[in-house]
């Protein structure tokens, strides 16, 4: 089982550039995340969604956009890429939590992102 | 809103220590609580979870009881292992939400 895959696993852009972080699950799970992980402060949740076609801010959006076109496929743009968005970028998804009874995670690798 | 707490870290053990690393939580009503473990270069994965107040969780030797009283789900281990070594993440949901909130996480080192 591949899980949450995510790519690219490392990558450095200069300041201005734009990418995209390719996040796709193969559980069919209807929800999926993307969060960061900057050093000593935790996971912060970017966007999230809750199924094709429906995408919601978490809590720190600014300087990102996310499509859901289809179940299994999650990507993460940033536009106009800062020295603050350099992190390491994690995505996840799960079943609904009101079928499952709680919300459990599974997450990808991670792609560390470096912007200079 | 919804918040959780951890101890400071990083904490470093000998191999068989007993392991404490301490967990609060802030939230109205009755959240589900997790423990998530992230080893080197890896994503995170679920530890252990419980979903009411009382509930034990336990996986691969770490326990953690889900304390409504005290609001915390200390995570426990009565002899830790180097392979142990890794960050561990608190985290709450709020019943039926698909947000999760973790804790800053705590860096535990096992020295042989």
């Amino acid at each position: 089982n591949a899980g949450v895959t995510q790519t690219p696993k490392f990558r450095i852009l200069k300041i201005g550039q734009s990418m995209t972080l390719q996040c796709t699950q193969d559980m069919n799970h209807n929800y999926m995340y993307w969060y960061r992980q900057d050093p000593g402060m935790g996971l912060k949740l970017i966007y999230y969604s809750v199924g094709a076609g429906i995408t919601d801010k978490g809590e720190v959006p600014n300087g990102y956009n996310v499509s859901r076109s289809t179940t299994e496929d999650f990507p993460l743009r940033l536009e106009l890429a800062a020295p603050s968005q350099t992190s390491v970028y994690f995505c996840a998804s799960s079943y609904s939590p009101t079928t499952s009874g709680a919300n459990v995670l599974t997450f990808g690798a991670g792609s560390r992102l470096t912007v200079l | 809103g919804n918040s959780v707490t951890q101890m400071e870290g990083p904490v470093t053990l000998s191999e068989e220590a007993f392991l404490t690393i301490n967990c609060t939580y802030t939230a109205t009503g009755y959240p589900s609580l997790f423990w998530y473990v992230q080893y080197p270069g890896e994503g995170l994965q679920l530890l252990l979870k419980a979903t009411k107040a009382d509930d034990k969780g336990s996986n691969k030797g770490f326990e953690a009881t889900y304390r409504k009283e005290t609001t915390s789900f200390h995570l426990e281990k009565g002899s830790v292992q180097v392979s142990d070594s890794a960050v561990y993440f608190c985290a709450l949901s709020q019943g039926g939400s698909e947000k999760l909130v973790f804790g800053k996480g705590t860096k535990l080192t096992v020295n042989p």
